[in-house]
């Protein structure tokens, strides 16, 4: 089974402050890291899909990093605006399949809040 | 473009009957991932369909099955229903199988089961 952990699990941060949480996954057997944006009462749309060590990736104000070696992602978000709110979710894919591993393994998400 | 849908957008059942969801993907995507999502557990991977096979297939008992049509809409399937499959499920698209591609969701269907 394999183990994708998220951190902070909630997290409440002032307009305009920046923020980063991060995503936990098994360094070996790596082959990509999703980022997942969902909001309340819509469906969860792609941010990054991440594939190399070193990566760094970026859309407007968010940003990503990989590091394969030792296993993390961190999100970053410059000067958070209230629409940031949502849940970020990281998902993990294995090289190898089999034992239940054949798909995307989410992390449960790390839930964000902006305060005005 | 249209997006993915996913229909139907909610339905109750009771414990033993089965139930059919169906999902059509993005024009032009061949590939469609089913999840499971409940509160406790978060997102977990059913099933990818590829091309109408199964490529793919999470950790979940025979009772949850699915198939793809050559147009490359999905149904999954689960029969003899229980409480807990009481959940959101998704189903998302992408252009074409691999996990280095991005996934587009659907709004999803929510079941209860009773």
């Amino acid at each position: 089974i394999l183990n994708v952990e998220q951190s902070p699990q909630s997290l409440h941060v002032q307009e305009g402050d920046s923020t980063n949480f991060t995503c936990s996954f098994p360094s070996s057997n790596f082959y990509a890291l999703h980022w997942y944006r969902w909001e309340t009462a819509k469906s969860p749309e792609a941010l990054f899909v991440m594939t190399l060590n070193g990566d760094e990736k970026k859309k407007g104000r968010i940003s990503a990093t990989l590091n394969t070696k030792e296993g993390y992602s961190y999100l970053y978000i410059k000067g958070s605006q209230p629409e940031d709110s949502a849940t970020y979710l990281c998902a993990f894919k294995g090289m190898y399949s089999g034992g239940g591993a054949d798909g995307l393994t989410f992390g449960k998400g790390t839930h964000l809040i902006i305060q005005p | 473009k249209a997006g993915v849908t996913q229909t139907p957008r909610y339905l109750i059942k009771t414990r033993g009957q089965q139930v059919t969801l169906s999902c059509s993907p993005i024009s032009g995507h061949r590939s469609v991932s089913w999840y499971q999502q409940t509160p406790g557990q978060g997102l977990q991977f059913l099933f990818e369909y590829f091309s109408e096979t199964q490529r793919n297939k999470g950790n979940f008992p025979g009772r949850f099955s699915g198939r793809q049509f050559s147009n490359s809409r999905s149904e999954m399937n689960v029969s003899t229903l229980e409480l807990g499959d009481s959940a959101l499920y998704l189903c998302a698209s992408s252009l074409v199988q691999g996990a280095n591609n991005e996934q587009f969701f659907g709004p999803g269907t929510r079941l209860t089961v009773l």
